[in-house]
């Protein structure tokens, strides 16, 4: 089984509809990630969690929430999505600020 | 200051060429550089990282070279093979931890 999960991996909604991203990993890491990928501007980071109690806004957080259910469950949530929210969404893990970031399949979002 | 400029954004090599992909920053605050390689339909995965008190670091035939002084850092793939084509990303973390990524090059290998 992978140790980074997220669900859905693809998805179509429309303006102004509520969607919800979930991210699940079994590595056991304190620490989760948010981010979001556009073509010929990389990775851009959303929001970053290091522990279940602390939840932290990255970049670009406007427009996005986040929730810490437990270690191993992060989700991210477009109130009210819109067509420039469409591009490709990634979740992380890592055991510490320095060491590697593992990350899930991502998840494609189309918003028409 | 907080960016990573990263080019080229495309580059074709012929099967053992050295492509050479280059990176540049402004925070002198940022201590560690790690690359990640990904691809098509997969996350990125951490491939080689380094800190700013050494000049290189080799592993395999990927190959990170890192000027203090000039603030840039490239990657150098030797021997490329066709299964090296992917997108590759600098990336430096800054002094609140977060991973400030380059806009990713997008690498292929000619048979």
């Amino acid at each position: 089984d992978a140790d980074v999960t997220q669900t859905p991996r693809n998805r179509i909604t429309k303006t102004g509809k509520r969607i919800m991203l979930e991210c699940s990993q079994t590595k056991g890491h304190d620490r989760m990630y948010w981010y979001r990928q556009d073509p010929g501007l990389g990775l851009r980071l959303i929001y970053y969690s290091f522990d279940v109690k602390d939840i932290n806004k990255g970049e670009i957080s406007d427009g996005y929430s986040v929730s810490r259910q437990a270690q191993a469950k992060f989700s991210l949530s477009l109130e009210s999505a819109i067509p420039n929210q469409t591009a490709l969404y990634f979740c992380a893990t890592s055991v510490s600020s320095y060491n590697e970031q593992f990350f899930g399949p991502g998840t494609r979002l189309t918003v028409l | 200051q907080q960016q990573v400029k990263q080019s080229p954004q495309s580059l074709i090599v012929q099967k053992g060429g050295i492509p050479i992909i280059n990176c540049a920053y402004e925070n002198t605050a940022f201590d560690y550089f790690p690359w990640y390689q990904q691809f098509p339909g997969k996350g990125p995965a951490l491939l080689i990282a380094i800190r700013p008190d050494v000049s290189e670091k080799k592993e395999g035939r990927f190959t990170i070279s890192f000027n203090k002084s000039a603030k840039q850092f490239s990657l150098h793939i030797m021997d490329s093979q066709p299964g090296d084509s992917a997108t590759y990303f600098c990336a430096a973390s800054d002094s609140n931890y977060q991973l400030i990524w380059g806009a990713g090059t997008k690498l292929i290998i000619k048979p």
